[in-house]
């Protein structure tokens, strides 16, 4: 009944080759996150939907785009990865934003980037 | 700049005993904080939470403290059990920042039978 999946667990792509990395989730949640988490380092935000509203971070480079067709689905696009993209990425989900109040975040498993 | 910190990477604790794990953070503005907890291949799951107002909020072995004028945070796990070992992440958010969650770096409990 695992309720924020992802795919695959691990993806290995070739430096500059386009990857997607793919979320689903089962919980009707409005709002889907996609963070980064390198080795030994705290996960840090790259972008959430609120609904069908894209909110990037500042800091997010322009190489990762994101896009959601519906309510259940999520995807991560990662144009040109470089050899500093290899980490783990792990979609999350929550009714509200984080922050109202204590809404808490569903993770999903993480999908491991290796970047050759 | 990194809002909340979690300066011990790892700690090694006896089961039976007290597991202290510790977190400190810079923005003032912080008004929510959340402890997860992550084991090997799978993500982070929400354990405990407190809300600005608070001192403390206690929920079974897990309690949390907050000390918001030395902004800083700890997580007691009494007793400890094989079973807590794990990651265990940091977080806060502000409300009027867009909410959005900042996590520190995470500490690796490893409880000792």
């Amino acid at each position: 009944d695992a309720m924020v999946i992802q795919n695959p667990r691990y993806q290995v792509t070739q430096f500059g080759k386009p990857v997607t990395l793919s979320c689903s989730q089962t919980l009707n949640h409005n709002v889907m996150y996609w963070y980064q988490q390198k080795s030994s380092q705290a996960p840090k935000l790259l972008f959430h939907y609120y609904d069908k509203d894209f909110n990037n971070e500042a800091d997010t480079p322009d190489n990762f785009q994101s896009r959601r067709p519906n309510t259940s689905f999520c995807f991560l696009d990662i144009r040109s990865p470089g050899l500093g993209d290899a980490a783990m990425y792990l979609c999350a989900t929550s009714r509200r934003l984080s922050g109202t109040g204590d809404e808490k975040l569903f993770f999903g498993s993480g999908t491991q980037l290796s970047v050759l | 700049d990194q809002q909340v910190k979690q300066n011990s990477p790892s700690l090694s604790v006896q089961e039976g005993r007290i597991s202290i794990l510790n977190c400190d953070y810079t923005n003032s503005m912080f008004d929510y904080f959340l402890w997860y907890k992550k084991y090997p291949a799978e993500g982070p799951t929400f354990l405990i939470s407190i809300s600005s107002i608070k001192d403390k909020n206690e929920d079974g072995r897990f309690t949390v403290f907050l000390n918001k004028s030395a902004k800083h945070l700890s997580l007691h796990i009494v007793p400890s059990q094989p079973g807590d070992s794990a990651v265990y992440f940091c977080a806060a958010s502000a409300y009027n920042q867009g909410g959005k969650l900042i996590f520190g770096q995470g500490t690796e409990l490893s409880v000792k039978p």
